[in-house]
C-alpha cells in the first residue's frame, strides 16, 4: 500500500463546476496535510495546508480534512480553465527532518 | 515572500561532465532545503535533504558521490551531478522551508531542466 495514493485521473470537469480531488495516507499519527499545484513542466505550487480535522477555505478552495477516516480532500469551486493542473497532496513524514511523503498526483482537466 | 530561485533553469551538457544546480532562497532564511528529480509523467522523487552546515541525507537509491551537495549558507544550497549521464537527463527542483517556523510547508523553486547528450 502507498502512503499517499491518489487517483491519477485525468479528471475532467466543466468550467464552473465544483471540482474535488481525493488522498489517503496510510500513516494514522500524520498531522500535517498539504495541496500543491504543478503546471505541465513547472515546480509544484502550495495551495493549502491544513493540520486540524474539518474545513478550510482559502477563496476558491477548500481543504478538507478527516483523520479518522484518514483522508484529504480538496475542493475548487468555480473550477476555470486556468485551474487545469497537476495536484499534488503531500503528508508530513513523521519520522524525518521536515520531509514531505507525496502522492502521485491528480491531473484535472477544466473543459470550457 | 517566500520566494526560491534555481538557476541555471535549463542546462544541456555532455555525457562525462558535470553540472552545478543553485538553489536560493530569496527573501527567508533556509536551514533545510530538499532536492527533487521528476521524469515526464511522473511524481516527485526526493533524492536528498540538504542542512546547512552539515552533510545531505540522501535518499536510498541515490548516489551520493555522483549528486553532490553542498548547503554552506542559510540562503544557498547546491546540487553537482557529476560525471553526467543521457539517462541523468530530467527536471531537478529544489525546495525549502522556512527556518525559525515549526511550518513544514515546503516553498519550490522554478526546476532546471538538465539534458545530458
Amino acid at each position: 500500500q502507498k502512503e499517499v495514493e491518489q487517483n491519477s485521473g485525468p479528471l475532467s470537469v466543466p468550467e464552473g463546476a465544483i471540482a474535488s480531488l481525493n488522498c489517503t495516507y496510510s500513516d494514522r499519527v500524520s498531522q500535517s496535510f498539504f495541496w500543491y499545484r504543478q503546471y505541465s513542466g513547472k515546480s509544484p505550487e502550495l495551495i493549502m495546508s491544513i493540520y486540524s480535522n474539518g474545513d478550510k477555505e482559502d477563496g476558491r478552495f477548500t481543504a478538507q480534512l478527516n483523520k479518522a477516516s484518514q483522508y484529504v480532500s480538496l475542493l475548487i469551486r468555480d473550477s476555470q480553465p486556468s485551474d487545469s493542473a497537476t495536484y499534488l497532496c503531500a503528508v508530513r513524514r513523521m519520522d524525518s527532518n521536515y520531509q514531505l511523503i507525496w502522492g502521485a498526483g491528480t491531473k484535472l482537466i477544466i473543459k470550457p | 515572500g517566500a520566494v526560491v530561485s534555481q538557476h541555471p533553469s535549463w542546462v544541456i551538457c555532455k555525457s562525462g561532465t558535470s553540472v552545478k544546480i543553485e538553489c536560493r532562497s530569496l527573501d527567508f532564511q533556509a536551514t533545510t532545503m530538499f532536492w527533487y528529480r521528476q521524469f515526464p509523467k511522473q511524481s516527485l522523487m526526493l533524492m536528498a535533504t540538504s542542512n546547512e552546515g552539515s552533510k545531505a541525507t540522501y535518499e536510498q537509491g541515490v548516489e551520493k558521490d555522483k549528486f553532490l551537495i553542498n548547503h554552506a549558507s542559510l540562503t544557498l544550497s547546491t546540487l553537482t551531478v557529476t560525471s553526467a549521464h543521457p539517462e541523468d537527463s530530467s527536471f531537478y527542483i529544489c525546495s525549502a522551508r522556512v527556518v525559525g517556523t515549526l511550518s513544514y510547508e515546503q516553498y519550490f523553486g522554478p526546476g532546471t531542466r538538465l539534458t545530458v547528450t
